[in-house]
């Protein structure tokens, strides 16, 4: 079966301008999350998605940040008024539900380049 | 947070050596998972570590989880070209679901 897309694969922008990240889940998976990929940072937790809830924003850097779920599938994740230091890969993952022992399965990420 | 210390960070070898790298903390886990990435891919799941002391083996790779479950390592055998990559250990957090990813080790393997 499919595994979890996303995109655009590669995302180049200005500073100050808008971007949406997309991440199609594997079918099925209740839960999905977020991560950021920067150099020399390793993964960082951005946010958890139950079904189309967020139970866990924590690990949003800031308000410019946000996410959203439709449907218990597609998610949008939205960078406003991007900032040099947003650079990163942006990673999805899915699991069948949301805990830590059931396997999380990532996309290919979105490398996103603010100029 | 409860941080994991991977090292070394970066490693070249030569094809046919072997090579051990390593995952610690100050933090107990329930689990510990190692994941290897390739370029422009995202991480892929290698293993889940569950009980101290446990030992698993996938082909030449060998990874360890401590007595005290604070720390593990993954051996590679006789390594091939086909094993560089980013290797990554991650550790459950304290919310039950988000992982908690180390820096990771970069290994490259020349033929």
């Amino acid at each position: 079966g499919a595994g979890v897309s996303q995109s655009p694969s590669n995302k180049v922008t200005e500073k100050g301008k808008d971007v949406e990240l997309r991440c199609d889940p594997i079918s099925g998976h209740t839960a999905l999350y977020w991560y950021r990929q920067s150099l020399g940072q390793g993964l960082e937790f951005l946010i958890y998605f139950q079904g189309n809830s967020a139970p866990d924003k924590s690990g949003l850097p800031s308000d410019r940040f946000s996410a959203e779920r439709t449907g218990g599938s597609v998610s949008t994740l939205t960078i406003q008024r991007t900032q040099q230091e947003d650079s990163a890969v942006y990673l999805c993952a899915s699991s069948l539900k949301g805990t830590s022992e059931y396997e999380q399965y990532f996309g290919p990420g979105t490398r996103l380049t603010v100029t | 947070t409860q941080l994991l210390e991977q090292s070394p960070q970066f490693l070249s070898i030569q094809e046919g050596e072997n090579l051990t790298v390593y995952c610690n903390s100050s933090s107990v886990f329930s689990s510990l998972q190692w994941y290897r990435q390739e370029p422009g891919e995202g991480p892929v799941l290698l293993v889940t570590v569950v009980t101290g002391g446990e030992v698993k083996k996938l082909k030449r790779l060998t990874f360890q989880f401590g007595d005290a479950r604070k720390d593990s390592s993954l051996h590679i055998t006789a390594a091939q070209p086909g094993d560089t990559g980013l290797y990554l250990c991650a550790g459950g957090s304290h919310s039950g679901y988000a992982l908690n990813f180390g820096k990771g080790t970069s290994l490259l393997v020349t033929p």
